[in-house]
């Protein structure tokens, strides 16, 4: 167990729609990372939080955005979904936000959009 | 639930054996290396890590190799199990100290 949490596990929603995921870090770590894993292109760097900061961005649409709460939670939000979508989103967590120290994954949630 | 796509490099080793999986990584500025383990339906798992001013680095049953002169990494594991059936990825701190991932080696082991 990584420590670090991701609800809900599984998301079935149709085009068009909005949806929020959840990510609760690993205790004492500051920094959130969120991933996409589809099938065809392994894992993409969406957006880093660190402290409440947004600290990096990755190749993030415009219809998704993400936030870091005071108490280090983050949500990621995706809005006006597209059937290409549809992957598996990860939340990561690590100690420091400069990247070099190792991150810890939750188990991700997976999006369907039909 | 399945980690990746159906189209990863695959190695395929006996139980026993040592496994060697290798990544060319793209940024000669990178200065932090890790390696992760994705098993079915899980997110990626902390594996072993090293920066870039070491060129060997062991933990339990692995090693991770840095050649920096042709941007190559492996990840050496001995006597390789059926429990280290899995993805493995191998990712790299880039210029803007992002963690970035490469696509992935499927890893069998045959009984």
């Amino acid at each position: 167990d990584s420590g670090v949490t991701q609800t809900p596990k599984h998301l079935i929603t149709a085009t068009g729609q909005r949806v929020t995921l959840r990510c609760s870090p690993r205790s004492g770590d500051l920094s959130v990372y969120w991933y996409q894993q589809s099938l065809d292109q392994g894992l993409q760097f969406l957006i880093q939080y660190y402290n409440g900061e947004e600290r990096a961005k990755g190749n993030i649409l415009e219809r998704f955005s993400a936030q870091q709460f005071p108490d280090l939670h983050s949500e990621l939000n995706l809005s006006s979904l597209e059937l290409g979508d549809s992957a598996l989103y990860f939340c990561a967590s690590s100690t420091t936000g400069g990247g070099n120290s190792p991150l810890h994954f939750g188990n991700g949630t997976r999006l369907t959009v039909t | 639930g399945e980690s990746v796509g159906l189209h990863l490099p695959t190695l395929s080793v006996q139980e026993g054996d040592n496994s060697i999986i290798n990544c060319a990584y793209s940024n000669s500025a990178s200065d932090y290396f890790i390696w992760y383990k994705q098993e079915s339906g899980k997110g990626p798992q902390f594996i072993i890590d090293i920066r870039s001013n070491m060129d060997k680095r062991q933990g339990q049953r692995v090693t991770v190799l840095l050649n920096k002169t042709v941007k190559h990494l492996s990840l050496q594991i001995a006597a390789t199990q059926p429990g280290d059936s899995a993805v493995y990825f191998c990712a790299e701190r880039d210029s803007s100290y992002k963690l970035i991932f490469g696509s992935g080696t499927r890893l069998l082991v045959r009984p």
